[in-house]
């Protein structure tokens, strides 16, 4: 069972420069969420989709973005890397059934960044 | 708005004894709560979550956390701790004011277990 899958595990960048975190599920999950886990501050939710073609901004999104153009993979994009933005993200996914849902997430195992 | 705090950043145990990780929730609404717990360099696992169906929940792993609206409080508890429980605790709830659904997470708890 791969369940929700990210990659890459680790990366270091420079100041400045873009790249795309990857996530994939395979559990057919209408939602999917990136948050970002910081030191004393615990997991804040960046963006998050309800299903493809849908996403909105979570807690903390300035210089992140993200698509939905599948079910299974929700991308998340850093513009401009900036040192404040060395953190360890998650994806995760669940099934859908509105804002009261108790439906458990599922996460990956992160991706540890780091910008130089 | 709803919060959560755990109490103790940080609980050591000897192996073997009660574990007793302490949470409590502010929220307007009747809250869905969850118990993960993260590992070193792995991502977080459900231990266990609260459905309004009973109070008392069973998770994996010998955990449970029982579910109290007066004290506004869902604490997990194990009877017998072991080694390869030693990791990060978090308590969860998910927002239910909105459709975010998004989780709002307790600062976390480190938890020792010692020989």
């Amino acid at each position: 069972n791969a369940g929700v899958t990210q990659t890459p595990k680790f990366q270091v960048l420079k100041t400045g420069q873009s790249m795309t975190l990857q996530c994939a599920q395979d559990m057919n999950h209408e939602y999917m969420s990136w948050y970002r886990q910081d030191p004393g501050m615990g997991l804040r939710l960046i963006h998050y989709s309800v299903g493809a073609g849908i996403t909105d901004q979570g807690e903390v999104p300035n210089g992140y973005n993200v698509s939905r153009s599948t079910t299974e993979d929700f991308p998340l994009r850093l513009l401009s890397a900036a040192p404040s933005q060395t953190s360890v993200y998650f994806c995760a996914s669940s099934s859908w059934t509105g804002g009261a849902s108790n439906q458990p997430q599922h996460f990956g195992d992160g991706t540890r960044l780091s910008i130089l | 708005a709803q919060s959560v705090t755990q109490l103790d950043s940080h609980v050591s145990v000897s192996e073997g004894t009660p574990v007793l990780l302490r949470c409590n929730y502010s929220s307007s609404y009747s809250p869905s709560l969850f118990w993960y717990v993260q590992h070193p360099n792995k991502g977080l696992q459900l231990l266990l979550k609260y459905t309004s169906a009973a109070t008392l929940v069973k998770g994996i792993n010998g955990f449970e956390a029982e579910f109290k609206k007066s004290e506004t409080s869902f604490h997990l508890t194990k009877p017998s701790a072991h080694m390869s429980d030693a990791a990060e605790y978090f308590c969860v709830v998910r927002e239910g004011s909105s459709n975010t659904g998004k989780l709002i997470f307790g600062q976390g708890t480190t938890l020792q277990v010692k020989p």
